[in-house]
């Protein structure tokens, strides 16, 4: 099943938060993060694997609640460079590779 | 490191012809993987390679697609006798057996008329 996205779009202004959320019916073993732009490829954000850690990078950071099957991806101080469409790519339990199963995707668009 | 790249990355095609599409993986990742996206949605996955072995198919491939990795570097995406909800962009990733990160290609937007 197709994780759940929420929100399904967001508008901000430059240096606001937001927070995007994801959630499986199934047990997953790890949750891909991606962001894309109108046209683009998917860009990879962060992985985060079973066991609940949190993981980031400047000002884009992720958790995985493994006892919910949720992920979150919080967005700090927001740039104009972080509009796009954010999808998470779940992976489910002993599939053996990472097959990929996207979210419904979260449109964020920044405003200056 | 040159990233993934897919060729063409555009294609305008007839109902009922052919066409084929090639994706060449970074270098050293011997994972790969093909998706299709429709607009607004995110991408499904359609195939798997390790390295030449195709280990895995959606049942969203019919019959008239088929992928081939020959020698477990570039890959090709056939679909026959297309079809107007063939219309979508493909994307190919790939990703090595040591991370799990994919990365992914440009794609290749194919319409069919």
């Amino acid at each position: 099943q197709q994780p759940v996205q929420s929100p399904q779009a967001v508008i901000l202004r430059e240096g606001e938060d937001a927070v995007i959320n994801c959630s499986s019916s199934k047990a997953l073993y790890s949750v891909h993060w991606y962001r894309q732009k109108h046209g683009e490829a998917p860009i990879f954000l962060m992985i985060l694997l079973k066991g609940g850690e949190q993981k980031g990078h400047d000002k884009i950071s992720a958790s995985f609640n493994e006892k919910k099957q949720q992920s979150s991806l919080y967005l700090t101080a927001s740039q104009l460079s972080y509009s796009g469409t954010y999808f998470c790519g779940t992976e489910g339990m002993n599939t053996g590779f990472q097959k990929l199963v996207f979210g419904t995707g979260t449109r964020l668009l920044v405003s200056p | 490191d040159t990233g993934v790249s897919q060729d063409p990355r555009h294609k305008i095609t007839k109902r009922g012809q052919n066409v084929t599409f090639r994706c060449d993986p970074i270098s050293e990742h011997n994972r790969l993987y093909w998706y299709r996206q429709t607009l607004g949605q995110g991408p499904e996955f359609l195939t798997y390679f390790q390295n030449e072995a195709q280990l895995e198919k959606s049942r969203l491939l019919s019959d008239r697609f088929s992928a081939e990795r020959p020698k477990g570097s570039f890959s090709t995406l056939e679909i026959q006798r297309t079809e107007q909800g063939d219309s979508a962009m493909y994307l190919c990733a790939s990703s090595s057996m040591d991370t799990y990160e994919q990365y992914f290609g440009p794609g290749t937007r194919l319409t069919v008329t």
